[in-house]
């Protein structure tokens, strides 16, 4: 079965530091990997996937991750941090079988960028 | 960019009644949405698949009697809770794909979520 493993509960950055949060997934086949933040009482925002191709991707806001097939990582990153940056972060692996797919979300890392 | 909603964003319902949460794919269609639970501080809990023109498929542990999916249309999924007790009280949230060859590469679009409070 697919997982996803964020073992930060919550990250702690200066504004302007680069920033990074961590996942690890375990699945049986290919990985589809999706990185999503929320805001407070709001529902998720795509920020960037991994299908296939370079291993490091580019999304929204000036995030990025890097895919790392021997150590099953997808982390994101951020050169350097701003405060609007604070959210909710979620790694997700797509669970692809028969018939139909569902995506499966890590615990969630929240983020604090201090200014 | 695909939108999806969610109705009514906020409800509050006393114990032993029923409620229902709409999720409406504005911009785009799609044969497959996903409803999800989030408690506080955790993360989302796929509870069913929500399949247009069939039945939904309920993940294990998921009561399928208290929580009745309706995928009406390409665009419309409707999740009822019924007979809410304090415990159903959590975050709402649906997602959906655009129906197109390549869903498995596409990303999920989410509601906005919907907070059902339980008295």
């Amino acid at each position: 079965a697919q997982s996803v493993a964020q073992p930060e509960d919550q990250v702690n950055v200066a504004e302007g530091n680069p920033l990074t949060v961590k996942c690890t997934y375990s699945v049986s086949g290919n990985p589809y990997l999706f990185w999503y933040v929320q805001y407070p009482n709001r529902g998720l925002q795509f920020l960037l996937k991994y299908i296939t191709g370079d291993n490091l991707v580019k999304g929204s806001y000036g995030f990025e991750a890097e895919f790392n097939k021997s150590q099953t990582s997808f982390h994101l990153k951020k050169p350097s941090a701003l405060v609007s940056d604070s959210a909710l972060y979620f790694c997700a692996v797509r669970d692809v079988g028969t018939g139909g797919f569902k995506t499966i979300f890590g615990a969630g890392t929240r983020l604090f960028v201090k200014a | 960019g695909a939108v999806v909603s969610q109705h009514p964003s906020r409800v509050i319902c006393k114990s032993g009644t029923s409620v229902k949460i709409e999720c409406r794919s504005l911009d785009f269609q799609a044969t497959t949405m996903f409803w999800y639970r989030q408690f506080p501080k955790k993360s989302l809990m796929l509870m069913a698949t929500s399949n247009e023109g069939s039945k939904a498929t309920y993940e294990q542990g998921v009561e399928k009697d208290k929580f009745l999916i309706n995928h009406a249309s390409l665009t419309l999924s409707t999740l009822t809770v019924t007979s809410a007790h304090p415990e159903d009280s959590s975050f709402y949230i649906c997602s959906a794909s655009p129906v197109l060859a390549g869903d498995l590469y596409n990303e999920q679009f989410f509601g906005p979520g919907t907070r059902l409070t339980v008295l």
